[in-house]
């Protein structure tokens, strides 16, 4: 078990460009979700996967956002025409699922659009 | 919809005492509730969790919660802080589990500074 790992950790980009984030779960973990924290805020959903199925999405997820886990397994979320409203912690979970749940949070993606 | 409401945005404590952190929900059925914590530069870690039964609930590093359903209430306890308690606390809410995906809700965090 090595964590749930995201790639990168800091990201600095102008207004107008776009950015990719990418998820690795731990392995074996059918279920991957996405969400967005901003400062003083607590984490807010934005989409959900089992396997590469993209289940769930938030209205938070404009359509500048669009998220991928192609073979179930590593999952990529990419905004496009960055906003300075986007500026946040992108927090990657994954989990087995079942009744007794239980999530398994990445460091981060922390992103400052300039 | 539900939410959940953590009135202390920063609580300072002194080291070896005892600490509660609040956490009040909002929902129309009992939903799952869980604890994280958040140091900084780290992702969110699990504390403990409720689902059903014994309405106080023990987790890592030495805290347990108690489920108050009249007061709608999920408070986290620690009997003796230790310094490196010190981080940002997160309660959040679930109102369903099974086969369905874990949409946590969570309140906006309190800060715990813990003074040697």
């Amino acid at each position: 078990d090595t964590g749930v790992s995201q790639d990168p950790r800091h990201k600095i980009t102008k207004r107008g460009q776009n950015v990719t984030f990418r998820c690795d779960p731990i392995s074996e973990h059918n279920r991957l979700y996405w969400y967005r924290q901003t400062l003083g805020q607590g984490p807010e959903f934005l989409t959900y996967f089992q396997n590469e199925a993209q289940l769930e999405k938030s209205r938070l997820l404009s359509d500048r956002f669009s998220a991928e886990r192609p073979k179930g397994s590593f999952s990529t979320l990419e905004i496009q025409r960055t906003e300075q409203g986007d500026s946040a912690m992108y927090l990657c979970a994954s989990s087995l699922g079942g009744s007794n749940e239980k999530l398994f949070f990445g460091s981060g993606t922390q992103l400052s659009v300039l | 919809a539900q939410s959940v409401t953590q009135p202390d945005i920063h609580i300072t404590v002194s080291e070896g005492a005892s600490l509660e952190l609040r956490c009040n929900y909002s929902y129309g059925a009992t939903p799952y509730l869980f604890w994280y914590v958040q140091s900084p530069g780290q992702g969110l870690q699990l504390l403990l969790k409720y689902f059903s039964g014994d309405t106080l609930v023990q987790g890592i590093k030495g805290f347990e919660a108690e489920f108050k359903r009249s007061q709608s209430s999920f408070n986290l306890r620690k009997p003796s802080v230790h310094w490196s308690d010190a981080a940002e606390y997160f309660c959040a809410v679930v109102p369903y589990s099974g086969a369905g995906s874990y949409q946590l809700t969570f309140g906006k965090g309190t800060k715990l500074s813990v003074i040697p």
